[in-house]
């Protein structure tokens, strides 16, 4: 599974879109990119996942670039609860998860 | 509502005591995960079923065994459980099967403390 390179921090003021990016240049072709977050002392939760096209729910947007080298998961309105860490991972055919360090994504009023 | 359920949420045991943790799930998936989660780390992978099939990750210690005895639970056992083993265990089911369904839906955890 490729590994994935993400900021260790960020900040973002309520109300905001918050983006965060992730870097993932040795993704092969069948590998899929999903999102994860964890708020303190919670189990990590679901958001968002993407082969190559852009993605969105009701949670957030995943944006993927054309070389999916790198993507960025935006959250158009930041608020106080989604302060938490995000996981960016790459899955390939196992379906595992290997959690990087991730970002801490502190959301500030 | 809850979908995947661990029992208990706290757990305190002494050095070297036996201590078993249990997971259950409502989703009926196939696959279920037992991760650990030591303070300000990551969730690190121990080991995971596909149905009956266990699969263990090559650095989980021997001291860790899991069991499932049906679709909906699954048992992490720490047979000797050390300093070292206090953590947060997660676990987590997926449906398996088709790729693109690799969502993974995790319980709330159980925060093992060893005296």
């Amino acid at each position: 599974d490729a590994k994935t390179t993400q900021p260790t921090s960020m900040d973002c003021a309520e109300g905001r879109a918050a983006n965060l990016p992730c870097n993932h240049s040795t993704i092969s072709g069948n590998e899929y990119v999903y999102w994860y977050r964890q708020i303190h002392s919670q189990g990590p939760q679901y958001i968002i996942h993407g082969l190559k096209n852009n993605e969105t729910n009701e949670m957030a947007s995943l944006i993927i670039t054309e070389d999916r080298k790198s993507s960025t998961l935006i959250l158009p309105h930041a608020t106080l609860r989604d302060t938490a860490v995000y996981y960016c991972i790459v899955t390939g055919n196992t379906g595992k998860l290997i959690f990087g360090q991730g970002t801490t994504l502190q959301v500030k009023p | 509502d809850a979908m995947v359920i661990q029992n208990p949420r706290y757990q305190v045991t002494q050095f070297g005591k036996p201590v078993t943790l249990s997971c259950s799930q409502t989703l009926n998936h196939n696959v279920m995960y037992w991760y650990q989660q030591k303070s300000s780390q990551a969730p690190k992978l121990l080991f995971h079923y596909y149905d009956k099939d266990f699969n263990n990750e090559a650095d989980t210690p021997d001291n860790f065994q899991s069991r499932r005895p049906n679709t909906s639970f699954c048992f992490l056992d720490i047979r000797s459980p050390g300093l070292g083993d206090a953590a947060m265990y997660l676990c987590a089911t997926r449906i398996g099967g088709t790729r693109g369904t690799d969502t993974q839906y995790f319980g709330p955890g159980t925060r093992l403390t060893v005296l």
